[in-house]
């Protein structure tokens, strides 16, 4: 079974400028959450999206938005792009649902750098 | 009080040891618990999940679980240098909660 998809895997902008990322969960998984990952702060919690609706946010600023399509793939977007927006963004699947099917499996991951 | 809470290392073995990394966490509620390998400028990669208090084994890994004591650790038996990564321990649900992680360094 393919593993969790994450494209593209690198991406250079400058402030200002607005990025999409998209991840391909496996297949199977209904459940998508983003991470963004930061020598400083560790593993953050974005958001988690569940047949398309959004179950869980974290705490990051409006900038920051996501969506879920039918066929469970997930885009993350940010907008108005900030240095400190510069990271590792992390895409997780999985089951989701009930208890035990909880299991996250990342992808690869996007590394954005903002100039 | 941050929810999952590490050692963040560096914590050094020699190859063959056994290395012992630690978790702790405020949630009393939480059900569920992973621990998470991660190599520099890779991905976090699943090691095991552990749900009821006590031991679960899985080749040279051993998750334990004190629910009571809101701890939860990883033994790695017979540590080898291709273990030397971060080590991501989190509190699962539909919020997965992520502690800092301990980097593990095997020497050889």
């Amino acid at each position: 079974k393919a593993g969790v998809t994450q494209t593209p895997r690198y991406l250079i902008k400058t402030r200002g400028q607005q990025v999409t990322l998209s991840c391909s969960p496996i297949s199977g998984h209904r459940s998508v959450s983003w991470y963004q990952q930061t020598p400083g702060q560790g593993l953050q919690f974005l958001f988690e999206y569940f047949s398309e609706t959004q179950r869980n946010k974290g705490n990051f600023p409006g900038r920051f938005s996501g969506r879920q399509f039918s066929n469970s793939r997930s885009e993350m977007n940010v907008s108005t792009l900030e240095l400190g927006d510069s990271a590792l963004y992390l895409c997780a699947s999985s089951l989701g649902g009930a208890p035990k099917q909880e299991t996250q499996y990342f992808g690869p991951g996007t590394r954005l750098l903002v100039l | 009080q941050k929810e999952v809470e590490q050692n963040s290392g560096p914590l050094s073995v020699p190859e063959g040891a056994i290395a012992s990394l630690n978790c702790t966490y405020s949630d009393r509620v939480s059900q569920s618990f992973f621990w998470y390998r991660q190599y520099s400028g890779k991905s976090p990669e699943l090691i095991m999940s552990i749900y009821s208090n006590g031991d679960k084994e899985d080749g040279r890994f051993t998750a334990q679980l004190n629910k009571a004591s809101q701890y939860v650790s990883l033994l790695i038996r017979d540590s080898q240098p291709s273990d030397s990564a971060t080590y991501l321990c989190a509190r699962g649900g539909q919020n997965f909660v992520f502690g800092p992680g301990t980097r593990l360094s095997v020497l050889p």
